[in-house]
């Protein structure tokens, strides 16, 4: 069974950075791709970027280019997305997903999200 | 960037009734060399990851009831559910796995009376 296990809630401050994970069991963590998939509070899907857990090859979101970075550890098959130099505008729910395909097909697994609050 | 637009943003409707969503991309989700749209649907309970109904438009994921039905190609699409269930109250977004950036519609809401 495919599962994405997300690391939990986070609360940070403005300025800060933060890093999520994202542990993947049940499939060939290299064989497919990891996106990340902002939710802000209005509900609004975005989609972040992804990276080739294979070779480390990453594709960003022009808008999340300098906020979002993506690495993998394929030791442990987590990936992880770094978010930096954080604001009230990045507090919002974070997802994994992975698609159906290498690349594409819809994602039909998602981990559970991590929500990230930036206060002071 | 291709821009997705989905309506209506919401939908009030009461139990065993058919509905329909709509979903348009800004430009053709079609690909040619296989004649497949690149576009999934998606419903998102309250609290909970969205979940993956439909994919290449009008293919359903595993599991999902047969009362969920995607169609449409190039740049308009709809998601029809034939006879909605209290279980159905979510959210509904498209998505196009076209081109980078994939992007999302902004989402129907479905209510039940």
């Amino acid at each position: 069974e495919v599962q994405l296990q997300q690391s939990g809630p986070e609360l940070v401050k403005p300025g800060a950075s933060m890093k999520i994970s994202c542990k993947a069991s049940g499939y060939s963590f290299t064989g497919y791709t990891m996106n990340w998939v902002k939710q802000s509070h209005r509900k609004n899907l975005e989609w972040i970027g992804l990276i080739n857990p294979y070779n480390g090859v990453t594709r960003y979101n022009q808008k999340f280019k300098g906020k979002a970075t993506l690495t993998v550890d394929k030791s442990s098959s987590t990936a992880y997305m770094e978010l930096l130099s954080l604001t009230s505008e990045d507090s919002a729910v974070y997802y994994c997903a992975r698609p159906y395909y290498a690349y594409d097909g819809g994602f039909p697994y998602w981990g559970q999200g991590t929500l990230v609050t930036v206060s002071a | 960037d291709i821009v997705m637009s989905q309506s209506p943003s919401s939908l009030t409707v009461s139990v065993g009734e058919k509905i329909t969503m709509n979903c348009k991309s800004s430009q053709s989700l079609l690909y040619s060399s296989n004649q497949k749209n690149y576009l999934a649907w998606y419903q998102q309970k309250p609290g909970q990851s969205p979940k993956l109904l439909i994919y290449w438009a009008s293919t359903r994921e595993s599991g999902v009831p047969d009362r969920f039905t995607g169609s449409g190609s190039g740049t308009d699409f709809t998601l029809t559910i034939s006879s909605v269930k209290a279980e159905d109250l979510a959210v509904y977004y498209c998505q196009q796995y076209y081109s980078y950036p994939w992007t999302f519609g902004g989402g129907t809401k479905l209510e039940i009376k």
